[in-house]
């Protein structure tokens, strides 16, 4: 059973401060990772995809994932009032068999307190 | 812009009765996906497709059926509604396994 483990928080972070969101999973062959950001009543959107070991920059976004230790992040500098949303861990499996599916986390819900 | 689209977006039925959601993607992507989403349950796979006449089960397909005809168009029916199908269903497409999945609005479905 492939399992992606978020918190589900709530996370609360004053505005202007870090936010760090985790998520581990367990398939250790997983491929390509992908964040999510789904507000109260929407659909989820895609904010960050990491496919390689390291950190990846996209604004105030930034993912880092970690293949040995099966951890993935996402870093929310500056956080904003309208950061506040729930953040969606997605973990592609290896390749094979239902490898286009993704596999979710419950989601950690963020709090930016102004 | 291309786009995936949901119909409807609220709909209330009775038990018993067969619902057809409908979810339309113009990105001409082959790969289509069926989520339901539940309190204290996340996204769950419902079914998905790899292309035309192409359709797999997910994690919870009991009581539910889809039909690819085309690339476009990937509808979810519920043959006969229980109210524990009561929920909240996305449509979501990608191009290719390393792609992102990229979701519609959503439909919020009850039962009664």
């Amino acid at each position: 059973q492939k399992e992606v483990e978020q918190n589900s928080g709530p996370l609360s972070v004053p505005e202007g401060a870090i936010a760090s969101l985790n998520c581990t999973y367990s398939d250790r062959g997983s491929q390509s990772f992908f964040w999510y950001r789904q507000y109260s009543g929407k659909s989820p959107e895609l904010i960050m995809s990491i496919y390689s070991n390291g950190d990846k920059e996209d604004g105030r976004f930034t993912a880092q994932l970690n293949k040995a230790s099966q951890y993935v992040s996402l870093l929310i500098r500056d956080s904003q009032p309208s950061d506040s949303a729930t953040y969606l861990c997605a973990v592609k499996p290896r390749s094979g068999a239902g490898s286009y599916q993704l596999t979710f986390g419950k989601g950690t819900k963020l709090s930016v307190i102004p | 812009d291309a786009e995936i689209t949901q119909s409807p977006r609220h709909k209330i039925t009775e038990t018993g009765r067969q619902v057809t959601l409908a979810c339309h993607q113009t990105w001409n992507h082959n790969n289509m996906f069926w989520y339901r989403q539940d309190l204290g349950h996340g996204l769950r796979l419902i079914h998905y497709s790899y292309g035309v006449h192409d359709t797999n089960k997910g994690e919870v397909s009991d009581g539910y059926s889809v039909s690819r005809s085309n690339t476009e168009d990937l509808p979810l029916t519920l043959e006969s509604a229980a109210s524990s199908q009561t929920s909240v269903y996305f449509c979501a497409s990608s191009a290719g396994p390393t792609q992102p999945q990229h979701f519609g609005d959503g439909t919020r479905l009850s039962i009664l």
